[in-house]
């Protein structure tokens, strides 16, 4: 059975603090995603990775970054958390055109 | 641009009514259409991958059809526990990038 797994499902940070962000797979995958999650605006990818220590910005990248220097962990840091990234946050992983797979989410507040 | 629009935002059945979810879409050489359900607080479950068009996929109460520029989610005789958002997605030709759609929130009553 496919797995990911996030480090978090909830987590409470303040103005300021860095983040950190992590996701597991176990299925071998070449590709892992990570996306916000917010009402009304759906999925909307913050980077990818395609490869180990490779990386590609996805359409709202600016305040986040992610290392990938294991196949199977992708993370994602807020290098300084704002209250406008409180979201629901969710990884993702495939193979090629295949599909994905998400992990169970990680809602993080940022007061 | 790539774009994924569904529709309804949100639908009401009662149990055992059957109805139909759109997903329409523009991209440049469709690789691959996704359909997921997902269930408050929790991740995207992954229920069918669709390639070309005319090509149908089947799971219990749920069918998948893909034609050039739209996909649809049949609910056959839907029950109660069918409520969630389900979403729809695309990959095209060139990028490894997934794009979404909002997604249709779909209440089953009993």
């Amino acid at each position: 059975d496919v797995k990911v797994t996030q480090s978090s499902r909830y987590l409470v940070k303040r103005t300021g603090e860095k983040v950190f962000l992590e996701c597991v797979q176990d299925m071998d995958h070449e590709n892992m995603f990570w996306y916000r999650q917010d009402p009304g605006l759906g999925l909307r990818l913050i980077y990818f990775s395609y490869d180990v220590k490779m990386k590609e910005k996805g359409d709202i990248p600016e305040g986040y970054s992610v290392s990938r220097e294991k196949k199977e962990r992708f993370s994602l840091i807020l290098e300084s958390a704002s209250t406008n990234q409180t979201s629901m946050y969710l990884c993702a992983s495939s193979n090629g055109v295949w599909e994905q797979y998400f992990g169970p989410g990680t809602r993080l507040t940022v007061t | 641009e790539d774009q994924v629009t569904q529709s309804p935002e949100a639908l009401r059945l009662q149990e055992g009514e059957s109805s139909s979810l759109n997903c329409s879409y523009t991209v440049s050489g469709l690789r691959g259409l996704f359909w997921y359900r997902q269930d408050p607080g929790k991740g995207p479950e992954f229920l069918f991958t669709l390639y070309s068009a005319g090509e149908e996929k089947e799971k219990e109460r749920l069918k998948a059809t893909l034609t050039k520029k739209e996909s649809f989610l049949h609910i056959t005789a839907p029950k109660p526990e069918d409520s969630a958002t389900y979403l729809c997605a695309v990959q095209g030709g060139g990028t490894y990038k997934y794009i979404f759609g909002t997604g249709t929130r779909l209440k089953v009553l009993a």
